[in-house]
């Protein structure tokens, strides 16, 4: 399958600080992506969709101001969480679709775990 | 909202056929069903899609039923390494071709 990489994989910061994570489509070029965001125990749930050179789709509930996202290239995209909470920690995850697979699957990241402390 | 039901879990032994079931009753024509699994503490893993086929790749068979209410994604020889939650998704395209996650079936493969 294709692979899709994030960086970091695991982040700890202090409350008030904004944390950037990267993903990134390694093999194939991804003009859709997508975050979500895991929390212990729980299902994946989608933050937003962002199509490359264009403005996020967030999720209800899901505050753009805090998170913001940027897909900036066909193999980039970005997730900052600003301000961060204890909250705010959780497992992020992205995923990349590219309109050239089967389909159009998507393929998962490893995930980034964000500590707020 | 998932438009898919799953068991919350189930356990199969080493070496067995672990088969999962999924309903999907209110899945339209031209959706197709997904699964995947996440391993503990890692980004979902892509396993096989269908939309009306039976359909099988080298890790895992997937059929689904005439009426396409049903799948059953069959694992041919459980490891311990399978040890996941399942995932069985209708890709949303109405909502723009989103996967949206339910709960999954946790399945504990054992020795």
């Amino acid at each position: 399958g294709a692979v899709v990489s994030q960086h970091p994989s695991w982040v700890i910061c202090k409350s008030g600080t904004s944390v950037k994570i990267e993903c990134r489509s390694l093999d194939f070029q991804a003009t859709t992506m997508f975050w979500y965001r895991q929390f212990p125990k729980q299902s994946l749930m989608l933050m937003a969709t962002s199509n490359e050179g264009s403005k996020a789709t967030y999720e209800q509930g899901v505050e753009k101001d805090k998170f913001l996202i940027n897909h900036a290239s066909l193999t980039l995209s970005t997730l900052t969480v600003t301000s961060a909470h204890p909250e705010d920690s959780s497992f992020y995850i992205c995923s990349a679709r590219s309109p050239i697979r089967v389909q159009e699957t998507q393929y998962f990241g490893p995930g980034t775990r964000l500590l707020v402390l | 909202d998932a438009k898919t039901t799953q068991p919350p879990s189930m356990d199969c032994a080493e070496g067995r056929a672990a088969n999962l079931p999924c309903n999907h009753s209110t899945i339209s024509g031209n959706e197709y069903v997904y699964w995947y699994r996440q391993i503990h503490s890692q980004g979902p893993q892509y396993i096989i899609h269908g939309l009306k086929n039976n359909e099988t790749n080298e890790m895992a068979s997937l059929i689904i039923t005439e009426d396409r209410k049903s799948s059953t994604l069959i694992l041919p020889h459980a490891t311990l390494r399978d040890t996941a939650v399942y995932y069985c998704i209708v890709r949303d395209k109405a909502a723009g071709n989103k996967l949206t996650f339910g709960g999954g079936t946790r399945v504990l493969v054992k020795p």
